[in-house]
């Protein structure tokens, strides 16, 4: 069974950074893109970026350009998001989710992860 | 703001027939197929239909979608009290290289 688990929740200070860990199971990981999608409280969902595991390459939207680096470790299955100079507008539900179908990005977002809460506060 | 746009609440009662609306532009839903995933309470969005028409399997043929232009919808019919949730559509932009969501519309079944 495909299964994608987040790490847990956590609460920074405003100017820290976060890393958020999505480990892959039940697929090929470098089969699949992943994307980053994030949910404020009682927000809509917003795309954060994409990385491609098989290539290590990542794309992020032009609001995170600067501040998100996405990466992936091939060896264990697992992409990470990590999000530098947080602010109080960054708290949100951070998931993780795979592409529908392999090889290819914009085929749908079949897989989620069960979502990471990081909450920012002074 | 959400780049594509969908009603923020829709209603109906157990057996009625609802229809959500999306609409996007140019670059993306009229460029692209359209997506839907349905958000239980305080849990992670599920994969509802894909390639504007197609479901997943497990996903009931109580669901449908369709597309025209830029617009799409979701249609729910025999609605049931399980049902309701956040619906969010959702397509591929070819300006941004990224996927772009509506707004979400909150399903009350009365």
């Amino acid at each position: 069974q495909v299964h994608l688990v987040q790490s847990g929740a956590e609460v920074k200070r405003p100017g820290a950074s976060v890393k958020v860990s999505c480990k892959a199971s039940g697929y090929i990981f470098t089969d699949y893109y992943i994307h980053w999608v994030r949910q404020a409280p009682g927000q809509g969902l917003e795309l954060m970026g994409w990385i491609d595991p098989s290539r290590g390459v990542s794309n992020s939207t032009q609001k995170f350009q600067g501040r998100v680096t996405m990466t992936s470790d091939t060896s264990i299955g697992t992409a990470f998001m990590e999000l530098r100079s947080v602010r109080s507008d960054d708290t949100a539900i951070y998931y993780c989710a795979r592409e529908f179908e392999a090889y290819y990005y914009g085929s749908g977002i079949s897989i989620w992860g069960q979502g990471t809460l990081i909450s920012v506060s002074s | 703001q959400s780049v594509l746009t969908q009603p923020p609440s829709v209603s109906g009662t157990p057996g009625q027939r609802v229809i959500i609306s999306c609409s996007g532009g140019n670059s993306d839903i009229g460029s692209n197929y359209v997506y839907w995933y349905q958000q239980l309470p305080g849990m992670a969005p599920k994969f509802l239909i894909y390639r504007n028409n197609q479901r997943p399997s497990g996903v009931p043929d109580r669901f449908s979608g369709s597309k025209s232009g830029t617009s799409a919808s979701l249609a729910i019919s025999g609605l049931r009290s399980e049902d309701e949730a956040d619906y969010y559509c959702s397509a591929w932009d070819n300006s941004l290289s990224g996927w772009v969501f509506g707004g979400g519309t909150k399903l009350t079944v009365l």
